[in-house]
C-alpha cells in the first residue's frame, strides 16, 4: 500500500526552528516529486516547496523562501521539511504529497497525501 | 507570477443537482491543472489530473476540461457525499499554486 506518514509537528515560539519528517512506503520514491503542502486554521491549501526525485532541485513558495527547505533521503525513504525563523503565520498543518511524475518544472499533480502533522507557532 | 482565480467560493446545490467550479490562469499554464476534494479535517484527495484525467477509483461523475487558460470542474449529479471544498492546483513554472477553493454545501 502507498502511504506517507509525517511527523515532527509541535509548538515552538515565535523565530524558533522545527524539523518535519515524512516516511514513505509502498513506492519507488527516488523516482516521484514531492512536495509539501500547508493548510492554516479555516484556511485554504498552500503550497510550501517541491524537490525532484533525485533531491537535485528544490523550489519553495516566497512566503518561506529563505526560512524553510526541503530535503530528502531516498535511502531511507523519507522527505524532511527544515523550518527555521518561525512566525506565527507559519501555523498550520503540514502535508507532505507525492506527485505524479519526478518533475518540479511541471507535473501533473500529487495523488498521494499524508495525514498531516500540526505546527503552531506561538509564546 | 501566474495567477490562479477560482470561482465561485461557495456554491449552494442539492443532490442530483451538475455542478460547475472554474479556475482561470493568468497566462497560458498548458494542461498543467490538478483538481482536489477536501473534506473538513481530511487530508485533500486527487480528482482529476493533467486538467481532463480522471484519477483511478473517483467516480466517472466528476470531470475536467480545458477552453485555453480556464478550467473547469464538472460533477455531472451530485451526490451527498460531494458536499466539500474543491482546490484546483497549477504544477507549472516551478510554483505549483492553489486556487482559493470552491465549498460545495447544501
Amino acid at each position: 500500500e502507498v502511504q506517507l506518514l509525517e511527523s515532527g509537528g509541535d509548538l515552538v515560539q515565535p523565530g524558533g526552528s522545527l524539523r518535519l519528517s515524512c516516511a514513505a512506503s509502498g513506492f519507488t520514491f527516488s523516482s516521484y516529486a514531492m512536495s509539501w503542502v500547508r493548510q492554516a486554521p479555516g484556511k485554504g491549501l498552500e503550497w510550501v516547496s517541491a524537490i525532484t526525485g533525485s533531491g537535485g532541485s528544490t523550489y519553495s513558495a516566497d512566503s518561506v523562501k529563505g526560512r524553510f527547505t526541503i530535503s530528502r533521503d531516498n535511502s531511507k525513504y523519507t522527505l524532511y521539511l527544515q523550518m527555521n525563523s518561525l512566525r506565527a503565520e507559519d501555523t498550520a498543518v503540514y502535508y507532505c504529497a507525492k506527485a505524479i511524475i519526478g518533475a518540479v518544472a511541471a507535473n501533473y499533480g500529487m495523488d498521494v497525501w499524508g495525514q498531516g502533522t500540526t505546527v503552531t507557532v506561538s509564546s | 507570477d501566474i495567477q490562479m482565480t477560482q470561482s465561485p467560493s461557495t456554491l449552494s446545490a442539492s443532490v442530483g443537482d451538475r455542478v460547475t467550479i472554474t479556475c482561470r490562469a493568468s497566462q497560458s499554464i498548458s494542461s498543467w491543472l490538478a483538481w482536489y476534494q477536501q473534506k473538513s479535517g481530511k487530508a485533500p484527495k486527487l480528482l482529476i489530473y493533467k486538467a481532463s484525467s480522471l484519477e483511478s477509483g473517483v467516480p466517472s461523475r466528476f470531470s475536467g476540461s480545458r477552453s485555453g487558460t480556464e478550467f473547469t470542474l464538472t460533477i455531472s449529479s451530485l451526490q451527498p457525499d460531494d458536499f466539500a471544498t474543491y482546490y484546483c492546483q497549477r504544477c507549472n513554472s516551478y510554483s505549483w499554486t492553489f486556487g482559493q477553493g470552491t465549498k460545495v454545501e447544501i
